[in-house]
Parts: structure tokens; sequence; C-alpha cells
């Protein structure tokens, strides 16, 4: 069946740090890939999207590239913020699914001052 | 902006007893969803719903758990009997389409249920 795996968290970094969070999944067919975050007492915000290989999807200085060669959605920002601690989940779904997401473990990010 | 919105946000139950979550999704969306966390562990899909009726459930979705729309601007889920492993969070979602190319799922808050 379908599943996404996660980088383990949690990851801790500086403000400004590179940040990347590695995802792979498997998956039939051709899914649709997202991020995901939630931030500390909130749901779950859609960050980025990819529906089809090489698409990247960005937001919020956020990106990630749909690598369907290596199963890959590696979530990437070039300079964190504080602001940007939460927990990131990313997660897949496929046409026929009828909208139901698959999550990753989810990885929780600390940035500090 | 339109929101789903959860209640309660933490709910505590003694195991056996029954409990209601509910949510209200966002008034346009057709198709709806519940999620559940189990602390340190992955979300994971328990159910989807569109038309009145179940779309699809997991396993995890047994006999215990129930979803109603009763009166179209809520949707519950309903756990009958509670076991201290049923102690997640549980995540209401609604998308207006199951187009992925163009919609989002939108998620509520989420309701800590705890049984004890």
């Amino acid at each position: 069946g379908n599943s996404v795996t996660q980088m383990e968290g949690p990851v801790t970094l500086s403000e400004e740090a590179f940040l990347t969070i590695n995802c792979t999944y498997t998956a039939t067919g051709y899914p649709s890939l997202f991020w995901y975050v939630q931030y500390p007492g909130e749901g779950l915000q859609l960050l980025l999207k990819a529906t089809k290989a090489d698409d990247k999807g960005s937001n919020k200085g956020f990106e990630a590239t749909y690598r369907k060669e290596t199963t890959s959605f590696h979530l990437e920002k070039g300079s964190v913020q504080v602001s940007d601690s939460a927990v990131y989940f990313c997660a897949l779904t496929s046409y026929n699914q009828g909208g139901k997401l698959i999550f990753g473990q989810g990885t929780e990010l600390s940035v500090k001052p | 902006e339109p929101e789903v919105t959860q209640t309660p946000s933490h709910q505590v139950t003694q195991m056996g007893q029954e409990v209601i979550l509910r949510c209200v999704p966002i008034s346009n969306h057709l198709y709806f969803y519940w999620y559940r966390q189990i602390l340190g562990q992955k979300v994971e899909f328990l159910v989807s719903f569109y038309n009145n009726e179940i779309s699809e459930k997991s396993e995890i979705f047994d006999d215990q758990f129930s979803v109603e729309r009763p009166d179209g601007s809520n949707f519950t889920l309903k756990i009958r009997s509670t076991k201290l492993e049923d102690s997640a969070m549980y995540f209401c979602a609604s998308r207006s389409s199951v187009s992925t190319m163009n919609t989002e799922a939108f998620f509520g808050q989420g309701t800590r249920l705890t049984v004890v």
C-alpha cells in the first residue's frame, strides 16, 4: 500500500540556518504530494503541494520538488526563522482514493534565536 | 477566512464511556474526513464521508466508531465504548472536491481525547 517516510525529529537549528527535512514515499500510480505544517496549538495547514513529477511547490520560503526517480519530496528552506518552529508532515494522495491523505510521522522543527 | 472548527479542544473520559467529537466543516465543502494521531505516531486516516454516507474507512474504524452529519452543518465522530488506546488527537478535515489538482483539505485544530 501507499506509505510516506520522513526523517526523524526533533530537528533543532539556529536562526538563518538551512533546513532540509527528508521525505520519501511508496505509491502506485502518480500520487500528489504535500507538506502540511502544524504550529503549536493549531491545526494542520497546507504548506505546499506538487501534483506531478518535477513540479516544485513553494510557499513562505519553503520549497519541495517532486522527484519520481528517487520517490522523494524533501522540504527545504534557505534561512529558517524562530517562527518556523512547528511540526512538519509530508503526505500523499492518489487520484483514485477520494482525497484520503497518507501522512508521514511528522518532524518537529525547533529554531533557536 | 473560512475554517474547520472542532469541539471540544480536549476531552477526558473514562474507559467504556461514549464520546462524541464534533466538527463544523467549511460550509460549501462536500467531502469530510476524520484522522487521528496517537502521541508520537503518524497521522492516520479513519474515515471519509460524502453524500451522507461513508466513502471509505480504515481498519481502525471498527464497530465502535460511527460518523454522522446530523443537520447539514455538523460532522460528528462517535466512539461507543472508549478504550485506553483510543487516546489520541482527532482531526476533522473537509474538502470541496476530490480533485487534488485544485483543492486542498482544510483541517481543524483537533480534539485531544484522553481515556482514563
